[in-house]
């Protein structure tokens, strides 16, 4: 098993341009869920899916767009990036929607300038 | 809001020491908190975590002390490696909730 791949790695973006993380999983699991993570902020939820076709918000869901089509992808999508928006994005998942049993994917390093 | 606060912020431990890294809530529905180790350039990864029907948990080196009333609870690191070198985050969350309230991270370095 791969288990959570994100890509890019790393994206530097120019204030306003939009763009699309990608996240998949492996592992069958119902429940992905979005996260940026600050310095000094610990990760904030943006968006979480308990299975396809169903997203909901998380606690910083401005600026974010999601869909769950299918169970193993989970795109996070920037309509129109904002210098706020320069982060480190995680991508999670997990079995059940209990939390505690989720696997965090290596991260998107995002620029907006 | 934060409602899980997390310190030190950094924190700097002889080789053979122990660790000590503290958080407090403030919602008293939270009933499971887990620990995770981060990394530079990883994502986070779960490292232990406790239920409020018990007061310490103990996996290796790693112990968790958990006291209700106080509303706090702690990630003890006994005879700290280099290799434990990382970020850790504490976090919370509450019944059926989807979502895990993290702390704000603790950059813990272990001199050799």
């Amino acid at each position: 098993n791969a288990g959570v791949t994100q890509t890019p790695k790393f994206q530097v973006l120019k204030t306003g341009q939009s763009m699309t993380l990608q996240c998949a999983q492996d592992m069958n699991h119902e429940y992905m869920s979005w996260y940026r993570q600050d310095p000094g902020m610990g990760l904030r939820l943006i968006h979480y899916s308990v299975g396809a076709g169903i997203t909901d918000q998380g606690e910083v869901p401005n600026g974010y767009n999601v869909s769950r089509s299918t169970t193993e992808d989970f795109p996070l999508r920037l309509l129109s990036a904002a210098p706020s928006q320069t982060s480190v994005y995680f991508c999670a998942s997990s079995y059940s929607p209990r939390v505690e049993t989720q696997y965090f994917g290596p991260g998107t390093r995002l620029l907006v300038l | 809001q934060q409602q899980v606060k997390q310190s030190p912020q950094s924190l700097i431990v002889q080789k053979g020491g122990i660790s000590i890294i503290n958080c407090a809530y403030e919602n008293t529905a939270f009933d499971y908190f887990p620990w995770y180790q981060q990394f530079p350039g990883k994502g986070p990864a779960l490292l232990i975590a406790i239920r409020p029907d018990v007061s310490e948990k103990k996996e290796g080196r790693f112990t968790i002390s958990f006291n209700k009333s106080a509303k706090q609870f702690s990630l003890h690191i006994m005879d700290s490696q280099p290799g434990d070198s990382a970020t850790y985050f504490c976090a919370a969350t509450a019944g059926s909730a989807r979502q895990l309230t993290f702390g704000s991270g603790t950059q813990l370095t272990v001199l050799p």
